[in-house]
């Protein structure tokens, strides 16, 4: 078995206030990303995506923030919701021709009711 | 739509045996991924596939692993033989051409819980 496991950094958060999680990529040639959310149990679910021409990207609730000059990105999630309790993996991508998908670590989002 | 659909759900093997894992992709969906998640590695790409032919395979473990697609609409993954250290979640997701043409909003299946003990 595994003795060693990865340590989730973890967020914990109110109810009805703002979260925000954040997300280092590693290759300056990724030019879209994406959130995605995985409840326990079930598989990644798509949130939002940015291209690298944008710079902030809004959704329901939700806004995806790029910063390419230091490689950051980041998700609000705006009055934040017990069902919005999950890990978040940012993913990365550099499009044309084969167009790999890598994943960070994630980010465990703990909603204080 | 019933989404990603895989097969068990939950397997639990012996070291050794052959395990293989089904998943059936959204239909009209052109690609089709298999990951591996494990709290020591996270989320992994093992082998990707476009149009039915095997794109990437370089995630793929070692030679005890094999993927499969023989039809647009079906594909395995084998273990064979299994260890334990093979224990994990293994996701099969199915893309296409996503909103505004983006083509990387991929679609996860609930997984596959593998224990091989």
């Amino acid at each position: 078995g595994e003795s060693v496991g990865l340590h989730l950094p973890t967020l914990s958060v109110q109810e009805g206030d703002n979260s925000i999680i954040n997300c280092a990529y590693s290759n300056s040639a990724s030019d879209y990303f994406i959130w995605y959310k995985q409840e326990s149990g079930k598989g990644p679910q798509f949130i939002i995506d940015i291209r690298s021409n944008m710079d902030k990207r809004q959704g329901q609730r939700v806004t995806v923030l790029l910063n390419k000059t230091v490689k950051h990105l980041s998700l609000q999630i705006a009055a934040t919701q017990p069902g919005d309790s999950a890990v978040y993996f940012c993913a990365e991508i550099i499009s044309g021709g084969y167009q790999k998908v890598t994943f960070g670590t994630g980010t465990k989002l703990q909603v204080i009711p | 739509d019933a989404g990603v659909i895989q097969s068990p759900r939950h397997e639990v093997t012996e070291m050794g045996q052959e395990v293989t894992l089904r998943c059936k992709p959204i239909s009209g969906h052109n690609s089709l991924f298999w990951y591996r998640q494990t709290m020591m590695r996270g989320l992994e790409l093992l082998i990707y596939f476009n149009n039915n032919v095997p794109i990437d395979d370089s995630g793929m473990p070692e030679d005890r692993f094999s993927a499969k697609m023989p039809n647009a609409s079906f594909s395995t993954l084998k273990i064979q033989p299994s260890e334990p250290r093979d224990s994990a979640v293994y996701f099969c997701a199915s893309t296409s051409r996503g909103r505004r043409g983006d083509p990387y909003e991929q679609y996860f299946g609930p997984g596959t819980r593998l224990t091989v003990t």
